[in-house]
């Protein structure tokens, strides 16, 4: 059971750039989320989804994209890369109420020069 | 909006020694509560959580109890081990019905020398 799944591991882009970091997950839950982790700032949710065709925004959404086809996978785009994207960004999904646990991937670091 | 304060740290402990993580909270209404732990490399997994007032999470030698009185969720263990390393996160549950958010606290590391 390969649980959550985050793609690549480590990018380096240039301002201006665009990308897809990828998430996927095989436990059928139907809550993914995208999260970035800053020095000194904890984790803040960029974007959210309850389920296929459904998203929402979160709490720094701005410069980032999302699409839910499929129960599985949850995409995270960045339209236009900027040096303030520098960060590590986590994908988490969980069982349909959040009082369950949520399950993290290993994270993608990303650069942005 | 819902928050989450905790200690930032970082915090440097000999093994076997007494450790206490403070975590307090704002909400509206009665979040669950959880402790997240990130080590090194890895992506965060749970700890422990509590879901109602009174209701004692554990794990791991783990404990923390869900305060309502002081809106406290303070995270202990008795005796820490080397192994015991890494970034201690407080959280909350928040929202409803298809619309539920986890929000963080900022982390704190800890650091066990042998």
């Amino acid at each position: 059971n390969a649980g959550v799944t985050q793609t690549p591991k480590f990018q380096v882009l240039k301002t201006g750039q665009s990308m897809t970091l990828q998430c996927a997950q095989d436990m059928n839950h139907e809550y993914m989320s995208w999260y970035r982790q800053d020095p000194g700032m904890g984790l803040r949710l960029i974007h959210y989804s309850v389920g296929a065709g459904i998203t929402d925004q979160g709490e720094v959404p701005n410069g980032y994209n999302v699409s839910r086809s499929t129960t599985e996978d949850f995409p995270l785009r960045l339209l236009s890369a900027a040096p303030s994207q520098t960060s590590v960004y986590f994908c988490a999904s969980s069982p349909f109420f959040l009082n369950t646990e949520a399950f993290f991937g290993q994270g993608t670091r990303l650069t942005v020069v | 909006g819902n928050s989450v304060t905790q200690m930032e740290g970082p915090v440097t402990l000999s093994e076997e020694a007494f450790l206490t993580i403070n975590c307090t909270y704002t909400a509206t209404g009665y979040p669950s509560l959880f402790w997240y732990v990130q080590y090194p490399g890895e992506g965060l997994q749970l700890l422990l959580k509590a879901t109602k007032a009174d209701d004692k999470g554990s794990n791991k030698g783990f404990e923390a109890t869900y305060r309502k009185e002081t809106t406290s969720f303070h995270l202990e263990k008795g005796s820490v081990q080397v192994s015991d390393s890494a970034v201690y996160f407080c959280a909350l549950s928040e929202g409803q019905g298809g619309s539920e958010k986890l929000v963080f606290g900022k982390g704190m590391k800890l650091t066990v020398n042998p």
